[in-house]
């Protein structure tokens, strides 16, 4: 069974950057995409994209795109969610999981989640 | 695509609770749900409209039909209080495809 286990909590001014990683343990790390989702405080889930290990390729989420950046190293089976221009609505807790599919191969779900990351930005 | 869910059942312990999941032509695809308590990771309960991952109780049990998925916790106890999100793949919105989650349904055990 793999296990994720997310850096730790960042605090960062608007306008900057932040990059949150997600190391993965227990299983073959580069079969399965891993995916962020993050959830502003109060509210629902939001899946911002993923990216296949594997093959480097990625899936970004309209809302997040120009903004967002994923990126793998197989080596250490580690996944980066870097988020750029911050603003003080990016405040959340960002999420990493696991895809997998096992009915039909587009029924896509998370058997997988890290612990989250807590986020803040403010000036 | 939307799929919209109630923002709150509540169920007295011993009872049970049914959680729907409503989006158009939702019946054409799998549904998987999640429980989300205070603090915590969300955790995946049932996947594929009605199979449970190893460790999860019996008492989950998903359905689907029409529109409509619909998760269901039976003899409810105080340790399922928590967010219940459905989520479904959709490749319909977007040629990439991507996960769609309800909004929540917070259940409280009375």
């Amino acid at each position: 069974q793999v296990q994720l286990v997310q850096s730790g909590a960042e605090m960062r001014q608007p306008g900057s950057s932040v990059k949150v990683s997600c190391e993965a343990s227990g299983d073959t790390f580069s079969n399965n995409a891993i995916s962020w989702v993050r959830q502003i405080p109060g509210q629902g889930l939001e899946y911002m994209g993923g990216i296949i290990p594997f093959f480097g390729t990625t899936n970004y989420a309209r809302n997040f795109q120009g903004r967002v950046l994923m990126t793998t190293d197989k080596s250490t089976s580690t996944a980066y969610m870097t988020l750029s221009s911050l603003r003080s609505d990016d405040t959340a807790v960002y999420f990493c999981a696991r895809e997998t599919a096992v009915a039909k191969p587009d029924a896509y779900f998370f058997d997988a989640w890290g612990q989250g990351t807590l986020v803040t930005v403010s000036s | 695509y939307v799929l919209t869910q109630a923002p709150s059942v509540s169920v007295a312990p011993g009872q049970t609770a049914k959680i729907s999941c409503g989006g158009n032509n939702i019946g054409s695809t799998n549904v998987h749900w999640y429980q989300q308590k205070p603090g915590q990771a969300p955790v995946l309960v049932v996947y594929d409209d009605s199979d449970r991952p190893s460790g999860i109780p019996e008492r989950f049990s998903g359905s689907h039909s029409g529109n409509t998925a619909t998760l269901t916790i039976s003899r409810v106890e105080a340790g399922d209080e928590a967010d219940y999100y459905c989520q479904v793949w959709d490749s319909s919105s977007d040629p990439k495809g991507l996960y769609v989650f309800g909004a929540g349904t917070k259940v409280t055990v009375l």
